[in-house]
């Protein structure tokens, strides 16, 4: 079935680094822009940054601009996401989600969620 | 604080119907679609509405949206407990290049 799996999560300490994967099948992953999504505990959504279905465009949110780092390997059906110089507000469960449509389409709706992965920084 | 301004709470009786608002500016819901997700507890967040006012297949029609300005709006009639979750609006804002969430709504079945 069309699903996304991330994975990668877990403990670090702040200024320490993580690379979360996000696994798709059931679908043609590199005709879909894909954005990850963040939730810090008891909190709402924040949009963290999309890659385009070709990798030609990134956009990030200001809070993780200059630090994070999206790519995709198409032929892998997988996308990652380079965490650096990570802070304890970054502490979060991310998910990955694929737009409605194929892509370009930035504005569309999410479609397909993970499950998330979860990132803890804390000393 | 979130670019997208919504009630924090809202509520209801079986069979009621439910507005929840969601108030942007000419950047993002003035001149994007708005989407919204309902997100049940521990649950990852599903896409109840799309384009504004779109219902992807299998969301009753008892959920509804509807844009006007830079604010838009989720209807929710014949209200029901399994309604009970958040609910977040979603537009991608041109100044930002970003895609902006509301700060959710929690919605309460009494």
């Amino acid at each position: 079935q069309v699903q996304l799996v991330e994975s990668g999560g877990g403990v670090v300490q702040p200024g320490g680094s993580l690379r979360l994967s996000c696994a798709a099948s059931g679908f043609t992953f590199s005709n879909y822009d894909i954005h990850w999504v963040r939730q810090a505990p008891g909190k709402g959504l924040e949009w963290v940054a999309i890659i385009w279905f070709d990798g030609g465009n990134k956009y990030y949110g200001d809070s993780v601009k200059g630090r994070f780092i999206l790519s995709r390997d198409n032929s892998k059906n997988t996308l990652y996401l380079q965490m650096n110089s990570l802070r304890v507000e970054d502490t979060a469960l991310y998910y990955c989600a694929r737009t409605l449509t194929t892509g370009p389409s930035p504005y569309d709706g999410f479609d397909i969620w993970g499950q998330g992965t979860m990132v803890t920084v804390s000393s | 604080q979130s670019v997208l301004t919504q009630p924090p709470s809202a509520s209801g009786t079986p069979g009621q119907r439910v507005t929840i608002s969601c108030s942007g500016s000419s950047s993002n819901i003035g001149s994007n679609i708005v989407n919204w997700y309902q997100q049940l507890p521990g649950t990852a967040p599903k896409l109840l509405i799309y384009s504004d006012s779109q219902r992807p297949s299998g969301v009753p029609a008892r959920f509804s949206g509807s844009k006007s300005g830079t604010s838009a709006s989720l209807a929710i009639s014949g209200l029901q407990s399994e309604d009970e979750a958040d609910y977040f609006c979603a537009a991608w804002d041109d100044s930002l290049n970003g895609c902006m969430f509301g700060g959710g709504t929690k919605l309460t079945v009494l």
